[in-house]
């Protein structure tokens, strides 16, 4: 059973920085491209980030672009999400969730962790 | 950037009935097109990819269909469990979302 569970979510000045992580299992970690998706409270969805299965492909949304950092760890099944330069429009419910086979769609979701930026 | 517009942004009707929800496109996606539901609390669940195939495990009640610009979401008869916001995401050129369409019980 695939299963992916983030955590490391919390309260943050802005300025700030925070951790994300998201374990993964059920299914060969480092085949896949896994994603970054945010949904502010209330609102709907917005990717952030993508990295590639090995890692080396990273890719940015425009608006954390430069402020956000994706990795993985594969020997780990782990993926993270550094953020940096954190601001209020960054609060948000974060997903990690896996590439679909048959594109780039989400065919597995994390619970999600919500990180609130505010003083 | 691509932009979805649905509409509408709510649809209020009684179980048993049909939902008809529409996603227009800023500009052609082909057919790069999928739909998601999500319950309150809960992450969203792949419904439909590539405008009109269903995923895995998803009942036939729900199709789609659609091609460059205009995509429609058809749930043939309401069940309780349907009751839910839907979204559509195009992967296209990049990947963006709809801002979602509430299917409200009536």
């Amino acid at each position: 059973e695939v299963q992916l569970l983030e955590s490391g979510g919390g309260l943050v000045q802005p300025g700030g920085s925070l951790r994300l992580s998201c374990a993964a299992s059920g299914f060969t970690f480092n085949k896949y491209i896994i994603y970054w998706v945010r949904q502010a409270p209330g609102k709907g969805l917005e990717w952030v980030s993508s990295i590639s299965g090995s890692g080396v492909d990273t890719y940015y949304a425009d608006s954390v672009k430069g402020r956000f950092i994706i990795s993985r760890d594969n020997s780990k099944n782990m993926l993270f999400l550094q953020m940096n330069s954190l601001r209020a429009e960054d609060t948000a419910v974060y997903y990690c969730a896996k590439r679909f086979d048959g594109g780039s769609f989400f065919d597995y979701w994390g619970q999600g962790t919500l990180v609130t930026v505010s003083s | 950037e691509i932009v979805l517009t649905q509409s509408p942004a709510t649809l209020s009707l009684s179980p048993g009935e049909r939902a008809t929800l529409s996603c227009r496109a800023s500009q052609s996606v082909s057919s790069y097109l999928g739909w998601y539901q999500q319950k309150p609390g809960q992450a969203p669940r792949l419904l439909i990819y590539d405008a009109s195939n269903r995923a895995t495990g998803i009942p036939a009640r729900f199709s789609g269909s659609g091609s460059g610009t205009d995509f429609t979401l058809t749930i043939s008869s309401l069940e309780p469990e349907d009751f839910a916001v839907y979204f559509c995401q195009q992967r296209s050129n990049s990947l963006t979302f709809g801002g979602g369409t509430k299917v409200e019980i009536k």
